[in-house]
């Protein structure tokens, strides 16, 4: 999407292993959002931010870490990898908090092995 | 918090049939309803939006209306084509520091040719 890139866009990994996705963005909004989505879950917020450095826990944040040192750059980190983490990784931008659509990246799809 | 229901999780229609998907909320402050489409293999994409001091919004084949008094809000799709077949997301939100968007569980449309 434009606007809006993640990397790597698939990746497989061993149980246990430390794994950090890439959100980028090139709109230069305020808030940025992890999600994952699971059949039959729909999207679950991960963590969130509202600005540099300012970040805030989802509803399924356990065994993941973010950091924002940029208004450009989210990072979602994994610290030891889990199956159950296995998942399709969203990342979504806004330029308010609920007021307005996010936009979507076209998704990191996570394989933990 | 919020909670957003959604039906139906599958949908089937013959091309040029109407199709429509229901979603109710909990959280009388939530004010904004966006409705997304996810295509297979990527993210979603916005494809209309109402606010709450909006009954009815349409956009081309696409329609959203609003029953605040009820909670709940609806999409119709009039004289559905294969193109339409992917899965669709509704949300509630507003703005503040409890405000991002919480997500429907998804709704899987086939449009059968």
């Amino acid at each position: 999407d434009a606007g809006i890139t993640q990397s790597p866009r698939h990746k497989v990994t061993e149980t246990g292993t430390p794994v950090t996705l890439r959100c980028h963005q090139t709109e230069n909004h305020r808030y940025m959002y992890w999600y994952r989505q699971d059949p039959g879950h729909g999207l679950r917020l991960i963590h969130y931010s509202y600005g540099v450095k300012d970040t805030d826990k989802g509803e399924v944040s356990d065994g993941y870490s973010v950091s924002r040192s940029k208004t450009e750059d989210f990072l979602l980190t994994l610290e030891s990898a889990t199956s159950s983490q296995t998942s399709v990784y969203f990342c979504a931008i806004s330029g308010s908090q609920g007021t307005y659509g996010y936009t979507f990246g076209s998704g990191t799809r996570l394989t933990v092995v | 918090g919020e909670n957003v229901e959604q039906h139906p999780s599958t949908l089937s229609v013959q091309e040029g049939d109407s199709a429509v998907i229901k979603c109710t909320y909990s959280d009388s402050a939530s004010n904004y309803f966006p409705w997304y489409k996810q295509e297979l293999g990527k993210g979603p994409q916005l494809i209309i939006d109402i606010r709450s001091n909006v009954g009815e919004k349409k956009d081309q084949r696409i329609a959203v209306t609003l029953n605040k008094t009820a909670k709940h809000f609806s999409l119709h799709i009039t004289e559905t084509q294969p193109e339409d077949s992917a899965v669709y997301f509704c949300a509630a939100g507003y703005g503040g520091s409890q405000g991002n968007l919480i997500f429907g569980k998804g709704t899987k449309l086939s449009v059968k040719p």
